[in-house]
């Protein structure tokens, strides 16, 4: 009920094409969707986020669809470039974020 | 946004000892968090550290392996104790603002 399912673990795609990583949830109390963008040695950092109450939301090249009755989120990212390749983290969070639950990653390349 | 130190950066230990990790925050913060990151693994909540009280800790991780002290609202320090190869990890300080999360760069463990 806690977990956060996010598929694919990895990621190959060419530059300037579109890499889509998709998640999924099971406890209907998460009311918090973020991503989060992790470079090796570094901590995550945020990305974009959304909540229930909306189905899509846009930052830039980055984009979050949200689908409640699926319990279902993906994030795309449009143009993708090299400067993208990195690892990819979404999840979810309940009681006032007191508790954030991260999916399993997914390791993007973009190609040159 | 909110900025926190981490250290060390990186530590190599032998098996049997422990390690104190100190995390630092450019600003008061009510919750501090401790994660762990396993190898080309995801993100799990070890205990959620509040000022003037026990830190509560997640499923499977206990306060006799992994204390935690925080003495004000901008410090806090996670020990790992008696280690053994499988604690070797990055471990990771967050706080909260709002709804997002910040990290520290992490702490990457490596037992021996």
């Amino acid at each position: 009920q806690q977990q956060v399912k996010q598929s694919p673990q990895s990621l190959i795609v060419q530059k300037g094409g579109i890499s889509i990583i998709n998640c999924a949830y099971e406890n209907t109390a998460f009311d918090y969707f973020p991503w989060y963008q992790q470079f090796p040695g570094k901590g995550p950092a945020l990305l974009i986020a959304i909540r229930p109450d909306v189905s899509e939301k846009k930052e830039g090249r980055f984009t979050i669809s949200f689908n409640k009755s699926a319990k279902q989120f993906s994030l795309h990212i449009m143009d993708s470039q090299p400067g993208d390749s990195a690892t990819y983290f979404c999840a979810a969070s309940y009681l006032g974020f007191q508790k954030l639950v991260f999916g399993t990653g997914t390791r993007l390349l973009v190609s040159p | 946004s909110a900025v926190i130190s981490q250290k060390p950066s990186r530590d190599i230990c032998q098996r049997g000892t422990s390690l104190t990790i100190q995390c630092q925050v450019d600003s008061q913060v009510t919750m501090m968090f401790w994660y762990r990151q396993q190898p080309g693994q995801s993100l799990t909540l070890i205990a959620t550290a509040n000022q003037g009280s026990e830190a509560t800790y997640e499923s499977g991780f206990v306060i006799d392996k992994f204390p935690i002290s925080r003495p004000n609202l901008t410090f806090s320090t996670l020990t790992v104790s008696n280690m053994s190869p499988e604690d070797s990890s990055i471990y990771l300080c967050s706080v909260s603002r709002q709804t997002e999360a910040f990290f520290g760069q992490g702490t990457r463990l490596t037992v021996v």
